[in-house]
This record gives structure tokens, sequence and C-alpha cells, in this order.
């Protein structure tokens, strides 16, 4: 597609559970962006992507979570032993030039 | 720190106008974007000041004032489906972006 792409677009976990998140850029975007957005809240920034590398991980909320990107495109973000405060939606941002392009986000659920 | 200042909420009535106002507090300036959020939707990008002025579109015009640290997005004849959230955001000298905490506007027929 010509968007950006998340999955899953929902996921309910119970607590202590890995979750894995995917992110499928739009095509040539360098820039890719993590962001968490709990319900009625704003933006909070988890890590920034130039190309492969991550010179901004300083919103990473703890060592349980974990992100990369391979091949330039495609990045995954991995919270481990979740716990019932990372419920949130997890929104994904491409960006070439600026402008930013979101996903759909991925709402995650832990019970 | 870094900071953006932008109401919590705004109320105003179908067919008026209605300015929402963003200060900021950041290391270097890139330039000011606007965001619009729908509720359970993704944020879709609005307009962008780099310069100082107005910059107008359609309904939609954004206003910067880089000497006052200020913006604001001005809507024109509202519509209902404008209700929405409304977020500001800076670049700084480190060409990364900062949010403000959103402005939530609701519209009343």
């Amino acid at each position: 597609g010509a968007g950006v792409s998340q999955s899953p677009s929902n996921k309910v976990t119970e607590k202590g559970k890995d979750v894995e998140l995917r992110c499928d850029p739009i095509s040539g975007h360098t820039a890719l962006y993590w962001y968490r957005q709990s319900l009625g809240q704003g933006l909070e920034f988890l890590i920034y992507f130039q190309g492969n590398s991550a010179p901004d991980k300083s919103g990473l909320p703890s060592d349980r979570f974990s992100a990369e990107r391979t091949g330039g495109s495609v990045s995954t973000l991995t919270i481990q032993r979740t716990q019932q405060e990372d419920s949130a939606v997890y929104l994904c941002a491409s960006s070439s030039r600026g402008e930013l392009f979101f996903g759909e986000g991925s709402r995650l659920t832990v019970l | 720190g870094q900071s953006l200042e932008q109401p919590s909420e705004v109320t105003a009535v179908e067919g008026a106008i209605v300015q929402i106002n963003c200060t900021y507090q950041t290391s270097g300036f890139y330039g000011l974007s606007w965001y619009q959020q729908h509720d359970g939707g993704a944020p879709t990008f609005l307009s962008y000041n780099a310069l100082d002025g107005l910059e107008e579109t359609g309904r939609f015009s954004s206003f910067l004032s880089r000497s006052d640290s200020y913006g604001y997005l001005l809507l024109q004849e509202l519509q209902m489906k404008d209700s929405a959230s409304y977020f500001c955001a800076v670049r700084d000298s480190n060409y990364q972006l900062i949010w403000g905490a959103g402005t939530k506007l609701i519209i009343k027929p």
C-alpha cells in the first residue's frame, strides 16, 4: 500500500508475555518514529530511526522495550514481560522531508 | 527543558472561527507543524510554518511569529467533522520533533 502499515491492529495479551509490533513505512522514507499514546493523551516519543540506526532512543520507558529496523524499511517494537501500564496505542510514523505520515496504530491491551 | 504549550480544550459553534494557540520553548527551531487527530484515528498533517507569517490552506490557516515563539492554527467555517484533537509540533536544533499535549476541539451545533 501507499501508506504506513502497522500490525497487529489490536493485541490483547497477558501480563508477563512478550509482544512484537510491526511497522512497514512508506517506501523510500528514511526516518521512522515510534510513539505511544494513552487514551485522551498526547504523543509520547519512544524511538527514532534514521535508516537502520537509532540516534535517539531516549524515549524508551525501560529496558523491557527495544526496537530494530532492518534494510532501512520494516521496524519492530518489542515489549518484554508486558505490564498493565504498557496498555496503549503504539503509533509508527515515517518521514522523508519533514512531514510525518502515521500508521493507524497497534492497540495493545495487557490484562 | 523543551516544551510546547497549547490549551487542553477549546469549544466553538458550527460555522464560527476558532484559533488554537501554541507557544514553544525549544533549543533551536526548524519549523512549526500542526496535526489533526480524530478519536480512534491516526494523526494527519495539516500545515507547516518555517517562516513568519500566515499560511493558508482552504478553511485552515496557520501563523508563526518566531520572535514571540508563538504560532496558531485558525479554523474557519467550522464543521462538525472538524471535531478532533489538534497537535502542534516543533523541530529543534537536533531536528527532533517536540510535541504539544494536544487541544481537543469541541464543536456545538
